[in-house]
């Protein structure tokens, strides 16, 4: 069954590139329609979408983050990438990768969540 | 303020039906689907309605989802305890290029 897993520093100084990792098991990143996403959610608050990624390469970005965002699909390690530029303590909060079937679906299957914290 | 309006708390009984509205514009719910999520305390969220009104393999059909113009729904029956978690809902948004946009989220009690 496809897993989904996190993986990065849990402390990044403000100003930094915050940079995540997201390995996906259990099937391939290239599968058919799938797009990959990151989501994250600040302590003690709601969810908030960051951007999406189809396996070709195009990818979806907030527009509130948009200028801060780049994510990237690496087929060969069946894996994808978050990097959030210039971060604040803002910025500070759960990041969870996620699998949409199609960019207009629901996000079927979850990682367990990585917390980063924005400090220096 | 999110894009998607949800109120932020509800409560209910065991066996009582419960409901969470989600309230959006024409450029998420009124062309789009809506997605539920449900998260536990100190968990990933997981989809529990999808297209609106459909579950996922595995989830109770305790739980529906409905949508009217530019709002949504998700109903329990038959709450339980384990029911007690945050639930999102979510859309696509056709503005600004597209984006993924959410509500902001309802706490959900069992008494």
């Amino acid at each position: 069954q496809l897993q989904l897993q996190e993986s990065g520093p849990g402390l990044v100084k403000p100003s930094e590139t915050l940079s995540l990792t997201c390995t996906v098991s259990g099937g391939s990143i290239s599968s058919s329609n799938n797009n990959w996403g990151w989501i994250r959610q600040p302590p003690g608050e709601g969810l908030e979408w960051i951007g999406s990624i189809y396996y070709s390469g195009s990818t979806y970005y907030n527009p509130s983050l948009k200028s801060r965002v780049t994510i990237s699909v690496d087929t060969s390690k069946n894996q994808f990438s978050l990097k959030l530029s210039s971060v604040t303590a803002a910025d500070t909060a759960v990041y969870y990768c996620a699998r949409n079937p199609c960019i207009t679906c629901g996000m079927d299957v979850w990682g367990q969540g990585t917390t980063v914290t924005v400090s220096s | 303020q999110s894009v998607l309006t949800q109120p932020p708390s509800a409560s209910g009984t065991p066996g009582q039906r419960v409901t969470v509205s989600c309230s959006g514009s024409s450029s998420n719910i009124g062309s789009r689907t809506v997605n539920w999520y449900q998260q536990l305390p100190g968990t990933a969220p997981k989809l529990i309605i999808y297209s609106s009104n459909q579950r996922p393999s595995g989830v109770p059909d305790r739980f529906s989802g409905s949508k009217s113009g530019t709002s949504a729904s998700l109903a329990i029956s038959g709450l339980q305890s384990e029911d007690e978690a945050d639930y999102y809902c979510a859309a696509w948004d056709d503005s600004l290029n597209g984006r993924v946009v959410f509500g902001g989220g309802t706490k959900l009690t069992v008494l």
